[in-house]
């Protein structure tokens, strides 16, 4: 079973805090993605990486950005937190291909509070 | 503009009885559609796909059903059950798109 592993389940960081989000995958997949989950909008990509040091900007990149020194790990920098990034983040990876034939694996998340 | 559309923030189902989840999208691009299922605490979890080939794909008690003409596609539980309680995320791809578009989610509810 492919495990994402996201290392912190909880965080409360303060205005202006520079916060680092990890994320670790175990089955050698190439593509990974961060997502934040708000009510009602639902998920919204931030950042993907489809290789070892590539990253690609989402939907909604202003005030993140990201680091993929190897292949199993992507992590997710906020780089002076602010409150409208109180969140659900969710990391996520999957093989190449298509979503079809492999569909994105998700962490279980980290629930992030700036106050 | 939310490409993906779950109109339904919620829909409330008695155990036993069929429980139907709505998306509607508008980029006729999308050609490979998803459903992911989430409980509180934990990731999203792939629950059945459909190809823009088909119109019909049907695993166990889930089966999803896609209309390309009126840009639409659907999730039937059948028999609903107490563990199907969750929030449900439609998910569209384009042809030799590299990422999913959600929509914003419906909470389900079965009662028993």
């Amino acid at each position: 079973d492919v495990k994402v592993t996201q290392s912190s389940r909880y965080l409360v960081k303060r205005t202006g805090e520079k916060v680092f989000l990890e994320c670790v995958q175990d089955m050698d997949h190439e593509n990974m993605f961060w997502y934040r989950q708000d009510p009602g909008l639902g998920l919204r990509l931030i950042y993907f990486s489809y290789d070892v040091k590539m990253k690609e900007k989402g939907d909604i990149p202003e005030g993140y950005s990201v680091s993929r020194e190897k292949k199993e790990r992507f992590s997710l920098i906020l780089e002076s937190a602010s409150t409208n990034q109180t969140s659900m983040y969710l990391c996520a990876s999957y093989h190449t291909g298509r979503y079809g034939s492999s569909p994105l694996h998700f962490g279980n998340g980290t629930r992030l509070t700036v106050t | 503009d939310q490409q993906v559309k779950q109109n339904s923030p919620s829909l409330s189902v008695q155990e036993g009885r069929i429980s139907i989840l709505n998306c509607d999208y508008t980029n006729s691009m999308f050609d490979y559609f998803l459903w992911y299922k989430k409980y509180p605490a934990e990731g999203p979890t792939f629950l059945i796909s459909i190809s823009s080939i088909k119109d019909k794909n049907e695993d166990g008690r889930f089966t999803v059903f896609l209309n390309k003409s009126a840009k639409h596609l659907s999730l039937h539980i059948v028999p609903s059950q107490p563990g199907d309680s969750a929030v449900y995320f439609c998910a569209a791809n384009y042809l030799y798109g590299n990422k999913l578009v959600f929509g914003a989610g419906t909470i389900l509810r079965v009662k028993s």
